[in-house]
């Protein structure tokens, strides 16, 4: 049974990057895309991006200038940074993996979200 | 990008009731659809994937079904448990998108 744990900080000042990290513990990290997906009161949930274990990454565009998510193999852990944060960044971070079924590829394990709030 | 509209934005039901949440996309996504689950404080959960299929250890009250851009989301007959916030999600295009959710609520 995998699980996603994540972590990182809390709460930000406007301009600062944000930092998230997610381990995966009890599965392999090949195989599969890990992915970032935000989530408010206002717009929903958001897609971040992902990546794969080779650094095949894919990112919305409307974040990408200010996005970059990388891997670690060597610990299973992928981590989201977040640059030039402002109130609007202030969600519910969650880390996912993202799984082939079939001719699909869907968020099938989840890390416990992160409350990330920016303000002065 | 391709936006998801999900209908009813809240719906009112009884245990024992049969549920109908609809997701209709803005262009289509064949069977590229998927469906999940949250409950408060909780991440949400995968129910359906490829439009119809259930995820592992869904049970057998949910069904998907719709292709292109009408889908749609049935509970049978609703357990408690069931009463909880349903979002769609594409990836027929990126970026990956979600719809705004279905609220189920207990009547």
């Amino acid at each position: 049974q995998v699980q996603l744990q994540q972590w990182g900080a809390g709460l930000l000042k406007p301009s600062e990057t944000l930092s998230l990290t997610c381990t995966v513990y009890g599965g392999s990290f090949s195989g599969y895309y890990w992915s970032w997906i935000r989530q408010t009161p206002g717009k929903g949930l958001e897609w971040i991006g992902e990546i794969n274990h080779s650094k095949s990454t894919n990112y919305n565009p409307s974040l990408k200038t200010r996005v970059t998510i990388s891997v670690d193999t060597s610990k299973n852990q992928f981590s989201l940074t977040l640059t030039s944060v402002t109130a609007a960044d202030t969600a519910v971070y969650y880390c996912a993996r993202v799984t082939l079924f079939g001719s699909t590829w869907n968020f099938d394990s989840w890390g416990q979200g992160a409350l990330v709030t920016v303000s002065t | 990008e391709i936006v998801l509209t999900q209908s009813p934005a809240t719906l009112s039901l009884s245990p024992g009731e049969g549920a109908t949440l609809s997701c209709r996309a803005s262009q289509s996504v064949t069977t590229y659809l998927a469906w999940y689950q949250q409950k408060p404080g909780q991440a949400p959960r995968l129910l359906i994937y490829g439009a119809f299929n259930r995820a592992t250890g869904i049970p057998a009250r949910f069904g998907g079904s719709g292709s292109g851009t009408d889908f749609t989301l049935t509970i049978s007959s609703l357990e408690p448990e069931d009463f909880a916030v349903y979002y769609c999600q594409q990836r027929y295009k990126w970026p990956i998108t979600f719809g705004q959710g279905t609220r189920l609520e207990i009547k």
